[in-house]
């Protein structure tokens, strides 16, 4: 069974720091990885998909990365703002459902 | 714009009472569509999986007769918490696919008191 995991749970950072957030995974055999963002009280944001055969995706500050054999991925978080905080969440796809992390909460202050 | 929509974004209901979430594909025709739930401080969890025209796959744990999930058109979901208990306050987030990209609706708050 697909489990996903994120660490850290939390994170607290002070603006303008780089970050890396990790998402792992226990079974390689998936379609692709994505990564969300949830506010507080809100759905879900689509940050980045990586396909299963790409090795990472960036979108301005963002850039995450797939290593499938290692079963990890990576969300990197540059020159981090106020605004970026939010929870993250890594979830993977294998079929039509995802499988999602439970998150890492970041909070970036100004 | 949203392609996934669900309502409401926040319900409050008495504890006994029925619910219900709509879960609509605005530009596209789903013929599938999943349900999950989100505990504070958990991850999403899946629920079930939505069919048109047919009967939805609930994962193991789930109670099929609690949690009514109908899917009569193409474009509508529907998940009817019934009799619900304080313990069914919960994030509830729809989702549909089209291709190989997936969108979720903005969620739905249920607080039952």
């Amino acid at each position: 069974k697909q489990e996903v995991t994120q660490i850290p749970a939390a994170l607290s950072v002070p603006e303008g720091e780089n970050l890396v957030l990790n998402c792992s995974f226990t079974d390689s055999a998936i379609y692709n990885l994505q990564w969300f963002r949830q506010d507080p009280g809100k759905g879900l944001t689509s940050l980045l998909l990586i396909q299963s055969s790409q090795r990472e995706q960036t979108s301005g500050r963002l850039n995450a990365s797939l290593d499938k054999s290692s079963g990890r991925s990576t969300l990197y978080i540059a020159a981090s703002q106020p605004g970026d905080s939010a929870t993250y969440l890594c979830a993977v796809q294998a079929g039509t459902a995802l499988i999602f992390g439970k998150g890492t909460t970041l909070s970036v202050s100004s | 714009g949203a392609v996934v929509s669900q309502h409401p974004s926040r319900v409050i209901c008495k504890s006994g009472t029925s619910v219900k979430i709509e879960c609509r594909s605005l530009d596209f025709q789903a013929t599938t569509m999943f349900w999950y739930r989100q505990f504070p401080k958990q991850s999403l969890m899946l629920m079930a999986t939505s069919n048109e025209g047919s009967k939805a796959t609930y994962e193991q744990g789930v109670e099929k007769d609690k949690f009514l999930i109908n899917h009569a058109s193409l474009t509508l979901s529907t998940l009817t918490v019934t009799s619900a208990h304080p313990e069914d306050s919960s994030f509830y987030i729809c989702s549909a696919s089209t291709g190989n990209t997936i969108y979720f609706g903005e969620g739905s708050w249920l607080t039952v008191v």
